[in-house]
């Protein structure tokens, strides 16, 4: 299984700043996926982080409000821009293991903004 | 309304008792679905899955079942301990390379003494 790590585990953020989160895999990954967790919901995916391309981006989320860098095969960031208290949620990076179905997670960042 | 396998948020048990955690699935295309379960400050962590052609797996104190026809997941604790108290999560998944895991509502399982 793939160890995850991220950073920082937890903040709290003033309106209209950005925080970017950092995601680091122990080994290299083709993949990275972002998702969100408000307070008390389920998971819902952000985008999909090819390592040398573009973010795939789901429905409902944006670059200019989620810019995503890959820079390379074990590490990633998410930034969250011009934050509003909406944005207060568990951010979680995560990668696909071996088999079809293994999906590994990072232990989230805890995200609130006043 | 169809009452078989509710959707619950919370479900609270006694130790030792069993526990079923229900869920409802979106996509009949889906290849894989998959049972997490997600402590306090921790992100979620695979319990057991299943593959769309099956109907059921059991793994060690859990037992998944798939019924494809009213697209309904269930997961069945057997003995349930107060290290189960967490989020439960279902996900599905397609075989398609680079898809990830869409996620259905979690349920709260509260274990008592």
């Amino acid at each position: 299984s793939a160890v995850i790590s991220q950073k920082p585990s937890r903040d709290i953020c003033q309106r209209g700043t950005s925080l970017t989160i950092q995601c680091q895999v122990d080994s290299q990954v083709t993949m990275m996926f972002w998702y969100r967790q408000q307070p008390g919901q389920s998971l819902t995916l952000i985008a999909t982080a090819n390592q040398g391309s573009e973010a795939t981006y789901e429905s409902g989320f944006v670059i200019d409000k989620f810019p995503i860098s890959r820079p390379n095969l074990t590490f990633s960031t998410l930034t969250v821009s011009n934050m509003s208290p909406e944005d207060s949620s568990i951010y979680l990076c995560s990668v696909p293991g071996l088999g079809d179905n293994e999906q590994f997670f990072g232990p989230g960042t805890r995200l609130t903004v006043l | 309304g169809e009452s078989v396998g509710l959707h619950l948020p919370t479900l609270s048990v006694q130790e030792g008792d069993n526990s079923i955690i229900n869920c409802a699935y979106s996509n009949s295309a889906s290849d894989y679905f998959i049972w997490y379960k997600q402590e306090s400050g921790k992100g979620p962590q695979f319990i057991i899955d299943i593959r769309s052609n099956m109907d059921k797996r059991q793994g060690q104190r859990v037992t998944v079942l798939l019924n494809k026809t009213v697209k309904h997941l269930s997961l069945q604790i057997a003995a349930t301990q107060p290290g189960d108290s967490a989020v439960y999560f279902c996900a599905e998944k397609t075989n398609q390379a680079g898809t990830a895991l869409i996620f259905g509502k979690g349920t709260t399982l509260s274990v008592s003494s």
